[in-house]
């Protein structure tokens, strides 16, 4: 089955770095999304992309859909310490009734 | 707008026992999953519904594990008779149509005992 490789598995960084974390797949996806999720709570959407080549901000996060359509990468600028929390993207398939693939997720601590 | 409604949040059973959880989707998304989410992994899919009828289970283990959403809005998803390996958190999402965003509730963790 379909399977996703996001990376890094954590990251620690200094408050006001700027992060970068990426997903690649061997299939295509039609769409891209990045969930962040909260100890204790549900994912939460971030941002998504639906054209090969698409480049969408939402605030300090930025993501890109790969030309490919089998990778995708989100940066988040000026880190904060609110950011901290677990990343996960996410892929999906129209000919799969909208089923998302998700990949391991990426652990971001940031140090004030 | 409301999200989406799960319950109960936390639940503590033995092994061999029942139990069930409840969600509530966003009003009006006509598409619903439910998530299984092992500690340290990316949510995996257990069943998807369109109003009332389900689009995929091949990930459900059909022997122990069972859903419904009858009336095309709530759901339920139950799981008889639990394993250890069933502790984890289980997520209810929906969306407007099938194959667009979905939004997810805060999940409901099980440890089974």
């Amino acid at each position: 089955g379909q399977q996703l490789n996001q990376s890094p598995q954590s990251m620690f960084i200094q408050e006001g770095e700027d992060v970068s974390m990426n997903c690649t797949s061997s299939s295509i996806f039609n769409t891209w999304l990045w969930y962040k999720q909260d100890p204790g709570e549900g994912p939460v959407l971030l941002i998504a992309l639906y054209k090969a080549g698409e480049l969408t901000s939402n605030g300090r996060l930025t993501a890109q859909f790969g030309i490919t359509r089998k990778d995708s990468f989100l940066n988040i600028s000026a880190s904060i310490p609110s950011d901290v929390g677990i990343y996960f993207c996410a892929g999906q398939l129209r000919n799969q009734g909208g089923k998302l693939i998700f990949g391991q997720g990426t652990e971001l601590s940031v140090k004030p | 707008e409301a999200g989406v409604a799960q319950s109960p949040r936390y639940k503590i059973i033995e092994k061999r026992q029942s139990v069930a959880f409840w969600c509530n989707p966003i009003s009006g998304h006509a598409t619903l999953y439910w998530y299984q989410q092992i500690l340290g992994q990316g949510p995996k899919l257990l069943i998807q519904f369109q109003n009332n009828g389900v689009v995929d289970d091949s990930q459900l283990p059909k022997d122990r594990f069972s859903a419904e959403r009858l009336k095309g809005v709530d759901s339920t998803l139950k799981i008889q008779p639990a394993k250890l390996e069933d502790s984890a958190v289980y997520l209810c999402a929906s969306s407007n149509f099938m194959n667009t965003e979905a939004f997810f509730g805060q999940g409901t963790r099980l440890t089974v005992v």
